[in-house]
């Protein structure tokens, strides 16, 4: 099984930062990354695809970038709807897994 | 649009076998990978597995052996099977269906149903 971690598990930013989250997977995975979004009590919300493709009807405030193992997810002047709990997802092999998440939190 | 919908009782006893349904609506069932994804309170996302239209299926191996995905593509329905449930099978229950790119985003999903397992 291919693991996800996720750093840091939590932080605390203002409006308008620069927020950057990390997904390491275990192995290489080429760009075999999805990021969601999951605002408590919804639904988790496709954000990017295969490492670094903007989502259709996703603000372009967020990018994915990376390869192999290192992944990268940024927010690029966060805005009051941001804050959220964030997921990386491998799915280069079965079982698909998720990082931890990582809660985006008002300083 | 496609839209998903889980149905199923949400409170089991120990032991007892969890049923879920995820009703499809809004689109073809066909070459799709049909998804059951959980969270239990509080916690992350776990990948339960999936069932191709085609009727292949693949589950996470920390379930194998309690765990069996159907489909019915005549009714637009997939279901999910789980046996000999425990406290620890307490989650919100999604079914989903990723995209057919082969990076499968998923881009749809379920609202969810929680599931708690309680004597």
């Amino acid at each position: 099984e291919i693991q996800m971690t996720q750093s840091p598990a939590s932080l605390s930013a203002s409006v308008g930062d620069r927020v950057t989250i990390t997904c390491r997977a275990s192995q290489s995975i080429s760009n075999y990354v999805n990021w969601y979004q999951q605002k408590p009590g919804k639904v988790p919300r496709l954000l990017i695809f295969a490492a670094s493709t903007l989502q259709s009807g996703v603000t372009s405030r967020f990018s994915g970038s990376g390869s192999g193992t290192d992944f990268t997810l940024t927010i690029s002047s966060l805005q009051p709807e941001d804050f959220a709990t964030y997921y990386c997802q491998q799915s280069y092999r079965t079982p698909w897994t998720f990082g931890q998440g990582t809660k985006v939190e008002i300083k | 649009q496609v839209q998903l919908q889980e149905s199923g009782p949400g409170l089991l006893k120990p032991s007892e076998t969890l049923s879920l349904t995820c009703s499809v609506s809004g689109g073809s069932m066909i070459y799709y990978y049909w998804t059951w994804i959980r969270q239990p309170p509080g916690q992350g996302l776990e990948w339960i597995g999936y069932i191709h239209s085609s009727g292949t299926t693949k589950y996470n191996p920390s379930l194998e052996g309690r765990v069996t995905i159907a489909v019915d593509t005549s009714q637009n329905q997939f279901s999910l099977r789980l046996t000999s449930v425990t406290a620890a099978d307490t989650a919100v229950y999604y079914c989903a269906r990723p995209d057919t790119s082969g990076w499968y985003p998923i881009s749809i999903w379920g609202q969810g149903t929680l599931v708690t397992v309680s004597s």
